[in-house]
């Protein structure tokens, strides 16, 4: 079974720009957990998408986004970056929402300059 | 505030010197304590869920156990290719599916 996807692997961008990352979950995976990690203050959570709705939000700005499309493939979006924005952005999936394993893609990491 | 506080922050053994990684945590109604392994430059590896005190898991050299407080991943005469930074995370019933992590143990193994 293919695991958790993430495109791209590495992006650079300019402070001020957006970016867009995808993910795509393990197949039956109806739920897509979105993280940020960082040397400081290690990984921490940004959101939750299951059915299409964002169910949990982590303590991030409005300029942190997502969305989770019908084949339960998820996108996120920060608008405005700024160079604290530069981080590995994990992607999660589980079976459902609730207490179920989180399995992780290989992340995105973003620089912003 | 719910917390998680790892222990100690690196740990370098010799092959098959065996030791724990401590987890500490402080959450208003546990659902779940996770334990993953990272390497550099992947995603973190799901490793064991524990729900309640008393709970054991194994895998392979890894063993985790859970109290009302804290959690030990014992690893047994590990070898070289366990190195890996083992990172903690709780979910709690009022934060929905959110895993608050710790900060991890990077343990490295020689031959």
């Amino acid at each position: 079974k293919a695991g958790v996807t993430q495109t791209p692997r590495y992006l650079i961008k300019t402070r001020g720009q957006q970016v867009t990352l995808s993910c795509s979950p393990i197949s039956g995976h109806r739920s897509v957990s979105w993280y940020q990690q960082t040397p400081g203050q290690g990984l921490q959570f940004l959101f939750e998408y299951f059915s299409e709705t964002q169910r949990n939000k982590g303590n991030f700005p409005g300029r942190f986004s997502g969305r989770q499309f019908s084949n339960s493939r998820s996108e996120m979006n920060v608008s405005t970056l700024e160079l604290g924005d530069s981080a590995l952005y994990l992607c999660a999936s589980s079976l459902s929402s609730g207490s179920y394993e989180q399995y992780f893609g290989p992340g995105t990491r973003l620089t912003v300059t | 505030e719910d917390q998680v506080t790892q222990s100690p922050e690196a740990l370098r053994l010799q092959e098959g010197e065996s030791s724990s990684l401590n987890c500490s945590y402080t959450v208003s109604g546990l659902r779940g304590l996770f334990w993953y392994r990272q390497d550099p430059g992947k995603g973190p590896e799901f490793l064991f869920t524990l729900y309640s005190a008393g709970e054991e898991k194994e895998k392979e050299r890894l063993k985790a156990t859970l109290t009302k407080k804290e959690s030990f991943l014992h690893i047994t005469a590990p070898k070289p290719e366990d190195s890996a930074t083992y990172l903690c995370a709780v979910q709690a019933y009022q934060a929905g599916t959110a895993l608050i992590f710790g900060k991890g143990t990077t343990l490295s193994v020689s031959s």
